[in-house]
């Protein structure tokens, strides 16, 4: 069956540390892959999504980057993270079938202190 | 720009009443609508796909209708129980390539023993 792992699945950081979240896919191959964020008292925001290996497009300017290194990872990195990068970052995948429906790992809970 | 709301925030009924949520987006154009439930601290379970096509889709208790001209969705849970206690997420696909999501905020539902 398709599942998705994100890990870790709790993180607290400092602020300027860096970070990285991983997502992994099992049961597909050659997924597009997504980084959501859902922050307190907002919806889920699309972050950047992957079409394939080193393809990596940026919904919105951040602090934060992507990259896929193989075919069934996409790992959410930063350099230095910020207070406002404090969230829950869900990973995405297309369920196999080409029905459309997208579905979601556990994710990972980040607090940056 | 595509935006999706969700109304009422917050839904309290008792066991047993039935549930109606309500999701309404700006742009009719869309590829489909997906209905998902949160638990706390959780990743998103995928519950109905509705294709751009489709009037209705149902599941079990669950049932979901689209009504693409007037921008609505409405997810319909009969005989509520206190497990169905969650937030529900409506989300639509624009286009058929990708899978970017528009999200709601979502409608934090509370059904009481």
């Amino acid at each position: 069956s398709q599942t998705i792992h994100q890990w870790p699945a709790t993180l607290v950081q400092p602020v300027g540390s860096p970070l990285s979240l991983e997502c992994t896919v099992e049961g597909t191959s050659n997924p597009n892959l997504y980084w959501y964020r859902q922050a307190a008292g907002r919806g889920l925001q699309l972050l950047f999504y992957s079409v394939g290996i080193g393809q990596i497009s940026s919904e919105v300017p951040q602090n934060l980057s992507a990259s896929r290194p193989q075919d069934r990872q996409f790992i959410l990195s930063s350099k230095k993270l910020l207070l406002s990068d404090s969230g829950f970052y869900l990973c995405a995948s297309p369920r196999r079938g080409n029905t459309g429906e997208l579905f979601f790992g556990e994710g990972s809970r980040l607090t940056v202190l | 720009k595509q935006e999706v709301t969700q109304i009422p925030a917050a839904l309290s009924v008792p066991e047993g009443e039935n549930l109606v949520l309500n999701c309404s987006f700006t742009d009719s154009a869309i590829y489909n609508l997906q209905w998902f439930r949160q638990d706390p601290g959780k990743g998103l379970t995928s519950l109905l796909l509705i294709q751009s096509s489709q009037r209705e889709q149902t599941s079990g208790r669950l049932n979901a209708s689209l009504d693409k001209s007037s921008g609505r969705s409405t997810l319909y849970i009969a005989a509520s129980q206190p497990g169905d206690s969650a937030t529900y997420l409506c989300a639509v696909r624009q286009g058929a390539a990708g899978n970017k999501l528009t999200f709601g905020g979502g409608t934090r539902v509370l059904v009481k023993p």
